[in-house]
């Protein structure tokens, strides 16, 4: 079975613009997670979804934003890029909303100039 | 807030010597999972304990789950360069707002031939 994927793997960005992030989850797996990731910081959890709906949100300003499509597929965006949101960004899904384990994507890398 | 916290941040071993790395919870949890992410890569579910006290190995990898369900270790026998990364405990999340699971900062491990 294929793993999680995510698009683009790498990407630069200057401050101000916008970007799309996107992440397939394993077949079958319907809950997906965003993870922040930057040296120093640790995994910080931007927001999971399940079933097309926001389940939870962490701490990030409204920039950030995501949405699941009913194929279990995500996407997450970020606008008006700072030069603080480079970071690597990790999708993980879960086969179920209640089922813990995380199953993490490669990442994208984002570099904000 | 419930928290996950880890030591050492660092260690550095020369190959063949032992490594460990602990993990405390400020709660007691219901499991203990831990995940392993190698320079450049993601982090990878490594193993799940749910037993008070319960010891599992992988090969050269020993996890334990403490008696009061609140601290875990994973210790290394003989380590290799393979062994080379950061290792990150999670413990579920038991309030209603973040992710899935609370992850300690992680230990890196670097390891000289």
């Amino acid at each position: 079975k294929a793993g999680v994927t995510q698009t683009p793997r790498y990407l630069i960005k200057t401050r101000g613009q916008q970007v799309t992030l996107s992440c397939s989850p394993i077949s079958g797996h319907r809950s997906v997670s965003w993870y922040q990731q930057t040296p120093g910081q640790g995994l910080q959890f931007l927001f999971e979804y399940f079933s097309e709906t926001q389940r939870n949100k962490g701490n990030f300003p409204g920039r950030f934003s995501g949405r699941q499509f009913s194929n279990s597929r995500s996407e997450m965006n970020v606008s008006t890029l700072e030069l603080g949101d480079s970071a690597l960004y990790l999708c993980a899904s879960s086969l179920w909303r209640d089922q813990e384990t995380q199953y993490f994507g490669p990442g994208t890398r984002l570099l904000v100039l | 807030g419930q928290q996950v916290m880890q030591i050492p941040q660092y260690q550095h071993v020369q190959e063949g010597e032992d490594f460990t790395t602990y993990c405390n919870s400020s709660t007691t949890l219901s499991n203990i999972q831990w995940y392993k992410q190698r320079p450049g890569g993601h982090p990878v579910f490594l193993i799940q304990l749910v037993k008070s006290g319960e010891v599992k190995k992988q090969k050269r990898l020993t996890f334990q789950f403490g008696e009061a369900k609140k601290n875990s270790s994973l210790h290394i026998t003989a380590t290799q360069t393979t062994d080379v990364g950061t290792y990150f405990c999670a413990g579920p999340n038991l309030g209603h707002v973040g992710g899935k699971l609370i992850f300690g900062q992680g230990t890196e491990l670097s390891v000289k031939p």
